[in-house]
């Protein structure tokens, strides 16, 4: 079974720190793929960033970036000066291949995550 | 505007009934999900489709049934064997080629049992 988790359901910073959500998992397979996915009030899911498996640099996109240890099966989320608008559910998760196809994304419990002024 | 529509956003649903959840996408993606979310237990698969008249079971999908006729919809019936059917449930799709993996969603259907 695949399984990803997310050991702090809850974190709580100050406006421009910098925060890290941890994010383990565990897989048989050796092509996956990792996400972050944001979900603030609205319940929109909406994609922070993504990682390929047989990538061995980190992504990043602006204040986000991630720290990615495929030895560990660990892929944690740094956010960099943090804004109000960060404030929100962040869901780690995966996805794997089969049959030619997208299987569906497995995801963590989700860390809220709340930015104070 | 591409993207996926949910509809209704909100809907009620007697105890014994069978509901539909609709799911439309106009991305052209082959493949869709429906997820179900409950408080603090993230999103749980329940179905998922690679492709037209296929789909496959993913980890609750005991009380639900989908069909995938068409590429661009995905319904979910939430039929009476579902013992506990009030949740969140999302909607997603994906191209589903390992070149473009992203999952784009719909902004959910709340179902509450009455």
């Amino acid at each position: 079974a695949q399984t990803v988790t997310q050991s702090q359901p809850e974190m709580s910073v100050q406006e421009a720190e910098t925060v890290t959500l941890s994010c383990t998992y565990d897989t048989s397979e050796n092509n996956y793929y990792l996400f972050w996915y944001k979900q603030p009030p609205s319940r929109q899911m909406i994609l922070v960033i993504r990682q390929e498996a047989y990538k061995q640099q980190n992504a990043t996109e602006n204040r986000f970036s991630v720290n990615f240890q495929k030895a560990a099966k660990s892929f944690s989320l740094k956010i960099s000066d943090s804004q109000l608008g960060d404030t929100a559910m962040y869901f780690c998760a995966f996805m794997t291949y089969s049959g030619g196809g997208a299987d569906g994304l497995t995801f963590g419990k989700g860390t809220h995550l709340i930015i104070q002024p | 505007d591409g993207g996926i529509t949910q509809s209704p956003k909100y809907l009620f649903r007697k105890e014994g009934q069978n509901v539909t959840l609709s799911c439309e996408q106009n991305l052209n993606h082959d493949a869709m999900y429906w997820y179900r979310q409950d408080p603090g237990q993230g999103l749980r698969l329940i179905y998922y489709s690679q492709i037209v008249n296929d789909f496959q079971k993913g980890d609750i999908a005991e009380g639900y049934s989908v069909s995938r006729e068409k590429k661009e919809s995905f319904p979910l019936t939430v039929t009476s064997a579902q013992k506990n059917p009030t949740a969140f449930y999302l909607c997603a799709s994906s191209s589903g080629t390992k070149r473009n993996t992203e999952a784009f969603f719909g902004q959910g259907t709340r179902l509450t049992v009455v």
